[in-house]
């Protein structure tokens, strides 16, 4: 158990819907990052918040937003939902977002739309 | 920009049969290499940091070494319970964690 917790496990839901899902990172990190994983696409990064504020951009769709809020938890917004958007999403949590720091994974988010 | 190729694609070895994985990075300016193990489903599970070539780190049947333009995760007389898609990942000047596609490995009785 790595300490970061991703909330809902599991979501289905129907395309141009929007949902919203949520990450806690370990106690004391005040960096999180959200990934996507799909079959074809591997790990791919979306987005970096240190302590509230955005620090780094991946390959994030317009469509995606995500914010970190005082307690530093985090939380990552999907909406016009396509059928391609379907995929295990992770968060990972690191102490300071240096760029040596090591990134501890959550269990994810498995998201299926149809 | 960041590049990791990992090889080989899949491994299936016997209980016992020890073997390295490959990871060849092109990377601007290494912060870090990283290794992680992923079981169906669930989240990467950190296994190693290694920052600078020369680099070796060792954790029960697994070790990681570092050189200038590529990283080996050697398993040593690995048991079923190793199986697991292990990826690899660079972080370099700019911060953005660049991973792999993995290794599958299967470690069959």
């Amino acid at each position: 158990d790595s300490g970061v917790t991703q909330t809902p496990k599991h979501l289905i839901t129907a395309t141009g819907q929007r949902v919203t899902l949520r990450c806690s990172p370990r106690s004391g990190d005040l960096s999180v990052y959200w990934y996507q994983q799909s079959l074809d696409q591997g790990l791919q990064f979306l987005i970096q918040y240190y302590n509230g504020e955005e620090r780094a951009k991946g390959n994030i769709l317009e469509r995606f937003s995500a914010q970190q809020f005082p307690d530093l938890h985090s939380e990552l917004n999907l909406s016009s939902l396509e059928l391609g958007d379907s995929a295990l999403y992770f968060c990972a949590s690191s102490p300071a977002g240096g760029v040596a720091d090591t990134q501890y994974f959550g269990p994810g988010t498995r998201l299926t739309v149809l | 920009e960041d590049q990791v190729t990992q090889s080989p694609e899949a491994l299936r070895l016997q209980e016992g049969e020890s073997s390295s994985l490959n990871c060849s990075y092109t990377v601007s300016g290494l912060r870090g290499l990283f290794w992680y193990r992923q079981d169906p489903g669930k989240g990467p599970e950190f296994l190693f940091t290694l920052y600078s070539a020369g680099e070796e780190k060792e954790k029960e049947r697994l070790k990681a070494t570092l050189t200038k333009k590529e990283s080996f995760l050697h398993i040593t007389a690995p048991k079923p319970e190793d199986s697991a898609t292990y990826l690899c990942a660079v972080r370099g000047s700019w911060g953005k964690l660049q991973f792999g596609a993995g290794t599958q490995v299967v470690v069959t009785p």
